[in-house]
């Protein structure tokens, strides 16, 4: 089956500062997603990013499927962005998850 | 508005008991899915179905049982079978195969 690998896998971050995710996965695919997990445990839906890149706010996304992997950009951290942040991939009948960026932002 | 719901958000079990999860989804959505996270790990896939009357066992379905007679519900029994159902629960659904995924809130369930 697809490996699915994330990192870093732990982050901390001071309030206001930048950051990259990065997700890398064994076979090509074109359907990536990114998700937040908050402190709940709700996965929040953040991009779906087959391929190219996109933005949303102070998040943003790039995948590059033939190199098989895809990068989620944060900038001007905030407290509220801190969680498990995962990708994940649909093969075969269902999806695939990496084991996810655990991100603390600090105040 | 449309959205996955999941009931109830927490749940506590004897052992020995069997208890069921609800999931329902008023997106129109085909394909639905389970998915089992514990303590500071990633989903785990019990059981998926992409269309109604019809599902299929995913990584770890020892112990559980699903069904799927409407397109909009696709319950998760945790059955006395399972040996150590303490876990965090998420459902899911999507319009079909690699379309984008949306989860439900969760439900905490608690062996006492």
């Amino acid at each position: 089956g697809i490996q699915v690998e994330q990192s870093p896998p732990d982050l901390i971050l001071q309030e206001g500062a930048n950051s990259t995710l990065r997700c890398n996965f064994s076979d090509s695919v074109n359907n990536l997603q990114w998700f937040h997990q908050n402190p709940w445990g709700q996965l929040i839906n953040l991009f779906y990013i087959p391929s190219g890149t996109k933005q949303n706010g102070r998040l943003s996304a790039t995948t590059v499927a033939t190199e098989r992997y895809s990068l989620l950009y944060i900038s001007s951290s905030q407290t509220t962005d801190s969680g498990v942040y995962f990708c994940a991939l649909f093969y075969g009948q269902n999806f695939v998850f990496g084991p996810g960026t655990r991100l603390s932002v600090l105040p | 508005d449309g959205g996955i719901t999941q009931s109830p958000k927490y749940l506590f079990r004897k052992e020995g008991q069997n208890v069921t999860l609800s999931c329902e989804q008023n997106l129109n959505h085909d394909a639905m899915y389970w998915y089992r996270q514990d303590p500071g790990q990633g989903l785990r896939l019990i059981y998926y179905s992409q269309i109604v009357n019809d599902f299929q066992k995913g990584d770890i379905a020892e112990g559980y049982s699903v069904s799927r007679e409407k397109k909009e519900s696709f319950p998760l029994t945790v059955t006395s079978a399972q040996k150590n159902p303490t876990a965090f629960y998420l459902c899911a659904s999507s319009i079909g195969q690699g379309f984008e995924a949306f989860f439900g809130q969760g439900t905490r369930l608690t062996v006492v």
